[in-house]
């Protein structure tokens, strides 16, 4: 079966600082891997994906993540954190056809 | 373009009463999926249709939850004989069944409390 952990609840960052929120995964197979983001009051939104190919995927926001393969990871990272870019974080898994595994959502707060 | 819609957005009901939760997936996605999202909480994964096999009910909680799908279209979540754990957001998502084109549409929602 797979699954999918976020390690960390919370995420606390000052702005402009780099922020990551760790995301680590196992299935069986290729994995496709995702980035949700869910702002306050708002609905979920895709961020970015692996597919295959570069290692480094980029998203919307100037988010991006980095596939590593033998760490079986998938961390989100963003070079300078906004307030704005307070918000939950899903990553999320799929091996092959089996339905996508969402972790359980850690929480970014950026202070200002 | 249209994205996947839910109705209602809010729904107040007794326990003890049915609820009917609809979703509008985007035209042509094959895949559909139903979430419960408690306040403050992760994503719990209810139940996937998968085109025409069948539904993954994998992550239903009780037998008072049902889905049903015509097709590749509209869904109803079904809740018989509410509890007070019941009240939470329900989130609908459509996507393409294809990992390599695997993107989620979430719709916003139906905001469910259980008096």
């Amino acid at each position: 079966a797979q699954s999918v952990a976020q390690p960390e609840d919370q995420v606390n960052v000052a702005e402009g600082n780099p922020l990551t929120v760790k995301c680590t995964y196992s299935v069986s197979g290729n994995p496709y891997l995702f980035w949700y983001v869910q702002y306050p009051n708002r609905g979920l939104q895709f961020l970015l994906k692996y597919i295959t190919g570069d290692n480094l995927v980029k998203g919307s926001y100037g988010f991006e993540a980095e596939f590593n393969k033998s760490q079986t990871s998938f961390h989100l990272k963003k070079p300078s954190a906004l307030v704005s870019d307070s918000a939950l974080y899903f990553c999320a898994v799929r091996g092959g056809y089996q339905k996508v595994t969402f972790g359980i959502g850690t929480k970014l707060q950026v202070i200002p | 373009g249209a994205g996947v819609s839910q109705s209602p957005s809010n729904k107040v009901t007794e326990k003890g009463k049915d609820v009917e939760l609809r979703c509008d997936p985007i035209s042509g996605h094959t895949a559909l999926y139903w979430y419960r999202q408690r306040l403050g909480q992760g994503l719990e994964f209810l139940i996937y249709f998968q085109g025409n096999s069948a539904p993954d009910k994998s992550g239903l909680p009780s037998d008072r939850f049902s889905a049903e799908r015509t097709g590749e279209s509209v869904s109803t979540l079904t809740i018989q004989r509410t509890q007070q754990e019941d009240s939470a957001v329900y989130l609908c998502a459509s996507s393409l069944d294809r990992p390599e084109r695997e993107t989620q549409y979430f719709g916003p929602g139906t905001r469910l409390l259980v008096l």
